[in-house]
Parts: structure tokens; C-alpha cells; sequence
């Protein structure tokens, strides 16, 4: 079946660093993959929707110069949070869509823990 | 607008009880598909089931059991004699047919099952 593979599972950094997470598709290629947030006890926010070969569609209110994501291969999506703050730390996961499966052929990552101090 | 709701923040049931799961939906599209994932503390989401507009038949798997009703725009979920392995956080999604391929998640549904 479709695996997405998302690195790292968990990160610490200092504010005013920046961290890379990745999300990878391993057996498919994903013209699409999407980039959420979740809060504590929290929905899924969708904050991109990431597209191989052009630029990110961010959501209302997310930061495009704060998150940096960038889709240079089939198989590759990456985002940056720069610059991270205390109020970045959250858990992100992403989606990358299988074209072969049909709609909603969604296969998600298994996240990412972000604590900033 | 598109929108999903699951007014149930938390649930928590006892095991072999049997429990529902409701989610309500909003959109304009006539072709639309509907989700149940199930996050587990681990955080990974796990994909259950995915239902189009035009299928309204109710489907069963193993204990699990959805019922998809267009007259009252709701997609309800039961486990049948729940587990505590079923506890976790369950997410009704929709994804509407023109919007652009972007899943819309409810506010989900923390289910305890207690031994």
C-alpha cells in the first residue's frame, strides 16, 4: 500500500533557529501533498496544499515567509518553520495524495512533534 | 461552504459497550466524499473508511459500522462492542469535488474505552 514517511518524529530547537521536516512518498509519486497543524486536543488545520515543480498554496493566515515549503520532486515535500517560536511548537503532519487510488487516494505521514524553547 | 462537525468532544464508554460517533456535514457539491481516520496517542492518522456521495448503502467491517444518511447530511460511525485498543481520537473528513482536493476535518472525537 501507499506509505508517506515524514522525518524527523520529533524535534527540539532553540527560538530563532529553523527546523526541516520532511515527508516523502516511498512507493508512489504525489503530484500533491498537503501540510496540517494540530493543536493539542485539536482539529487538523490545513496550512498548505504543496505542488511538485510550483510554488505552495498556503491557507488564510498562515504565514508564508514563516513556513517555507518547497516540493522539488515527486516523492519529496519539505517544510521549513524559520525562525520558530515558542508558538510554533505543535505537531505537524502531512498528506501526500496517490493519483492511483482514486479520490481522497490520501496517505498521511505520522507527524512531526515540535517543541521550541 | 464546506464544514464537518462532530459535536462529541469526548466519549467514554466501558468496554463491550457499544458506541456512536456522529459527524454532520455542510456542502454544496452533489460529489463529495466522506472519511473516518482514527489517531491513535502514537499521532499517526489511520485511514478507516471513504464513502462517495452516491453510495448511501451503510457498510459494516468487522465491529465497525457507518452510516451514511444524505437526508439529515450525516456520516455516523459505531464500534460495536468497543475495546480499549479503539481508544483514540476519531476525525470525520469531507472532501468536496470542487475543492481543489483539500481534505475538511471535524474537530474529532476523543473516545475512552475503559476496561
Amino acid at each position: 500500500g501507499a506509505v508517506v514517511s515524514q522525518h524527523p518524529s520529533r524535534v527540539i530547537c532553540k527560538s530563532g533557529t529553523s527546523v526541516k521536516i520532511e515527508c516523502r512518498s516511498l512507493d508512489f509519486q504525489a503530484t500533491t501533498m498537503f501540510w496540517y497543524r494540530q493543536f493539542p486536543k485539536k482539529s487538523l488545520m490545513l496550512m498548505a496544499t504543496s505542488n511538485e515543480g510550483s510554488k505552495a498554496t498556503y491557507e488564510q493566515g498562515v504565514e508564508k515567509d514563516k513556513f517555507l515549503i518547497n516540493h522539488a520532486s515527486l516523492t519529496l515535500s519539505t517544510l521549513t518553520v524559520t525562525s520558530a517560536h515558542p508558538e510554533d511548537s505543535s505537531f505537524y503532519i502531512c498528506s501526500a495524495r496517490d493519483p492511483g487510488r482514486g479520490p481522497g487516494g490520501y496517505t498521511f505521514g505520522s507527524g512531526t512533534r515540535l517543541t521550541v524553547v | 461552504a464546506q464544514k464537518v462537525t462532530q459535536a462529541q468532544t469526548e466519549i467514554s464508554v466501558v468496554e463491550k459497550e457499544d458506541v456512536t460517533l456522529d459527524c454532520v456535514y455542510e456542502t454544496r457539491d452533489t460529489t463529495y466524499y466522506l472519511f473516518w481516520y482514527k489517531q491513535p496517542p502514537s499521532g499517526e492518522l489511520v485511514f478507516l473508511i471513504r464513502r462517495n456521495s452516491f453510495d448511501e448503502q451503510n457498510e459494516i467491517s468487522g465491529r465497525y459500522s457507518w452510516n451514511f444518511q444524505k437526508s439529515t447530511s450525516s456520516f455516523n460511525f459505531t464500534i460495536t462492542a468497543s475495546q480499549v485498543v479503539d481508544s483514540a481520537v476519531y476525525f470525520c473528513a469531507l472532501l468536496s469535488s470542487g475543492n481543489t482536493g483539500k481534505l475538511i476535518f471535524g474537530q474529532g472525537t476523543t473516545l475512552q474505552v475503559k476496561p
